[in-house]
């Protein structure tokens, strides 16, 4: 089983900041299975980004993925209110598809 | 549009069975695989099973193995996991996603979810 580790636990961060967030894999994943998703308070999960890099249909280009191996990133170029959530990684290409624990990313 | 609508959570005893259904469309369903992914109260989330496109080979983790089945009825565009002994760990929102690919591949689309709560 691949373990996924993300982090920080948790990131406190001002509107308009940037936010870096990591995920480290206990083996290594091919690029192409390894997505992000958001959570936001009370609702489902949203893919953000797939093989990496990739954004979903209709995520804004603030959000970018990069890693390889068993480093990937997401980083949030500036952050705007609605992006404090839950977000977490998932590797999808070898079962079972793990996620990570996931990063709260709170207001400072 | 895809559109997934999750059904038949609610509050089962330990040891007790349940059957969760997962209504798509807006998509060829059958090309698609389709997951369950689990959230405790409070908690991250946890994949559960996949039920992957075509013939439909099956993946589950460890924790529901040999308890849950997952199964699609192409006929009626739906999704079904079976969970059979049920234990108190299995309190969870149960969300259905679909996968991105006929067998491996993100879940980019999910449904808001059904609450199982396992209890005396």
């Amino acid at each position: 089983e691949i373990v996924l580790t993300q982090s920080p636990g948790t990131l406190s961060l001002s509107p308009g900041e940037r936010a870096t967030l990591s995920c480290r894999a206990s083996q290594s994943v091919n690029s192409r299975y390894l997505g992000w998703y958001q959570q936001r308070p009370g609702q489902a999960p949203r893919l953000l980004l797939s093989g990496t890099s990739n954004r979903a249909t209709g995520v804004p280009d603030r959000f970018s993925g990069s890693g390889s191996g068993t480093d990937f990133t997401l980083t949030i170029s500036r952050l705007e209110p609605e992006d404090f959530a839950v977000y977490y990684c998932q590797q999808y290409g070898s079962s079972p598809y793990t996620f990570g624990q996931g990063t709260r990313l709170e207001i400072k | 549009e895809v559109q997934l609508l999750e059904s038949g959570g609610g509050l089962v005893h330990p040891g007790g069975s349940l059957r969760l259904s997962c209504a798509a469309s807006g998509f060829i369903f059958s090309s698609f695989a389709m997951s369950w992914v689990r959230q405790a109260p409070g908690k991250g989330l946890e994949w559960v099973s996949t039920f992957t496109g075509g013939a439909g080979d099956t993946h589950y983790a460890d924790s529901v193995k040999g308890r849950f089945t997952i199964s699609r009825d192409t006929s009626k565009n739906t999704l079904y996991l079976q969970m059979n002994s049920l234990r108190a760990e299995d309190t969870a929102v149960y969300y259905c996603a679909k996968i991105s690919a006929w067998y491996e591949g993100a879940f980019d689309y999910w449904g808001q979810g059904t609450l199982v709560t396992v209890s005396s």
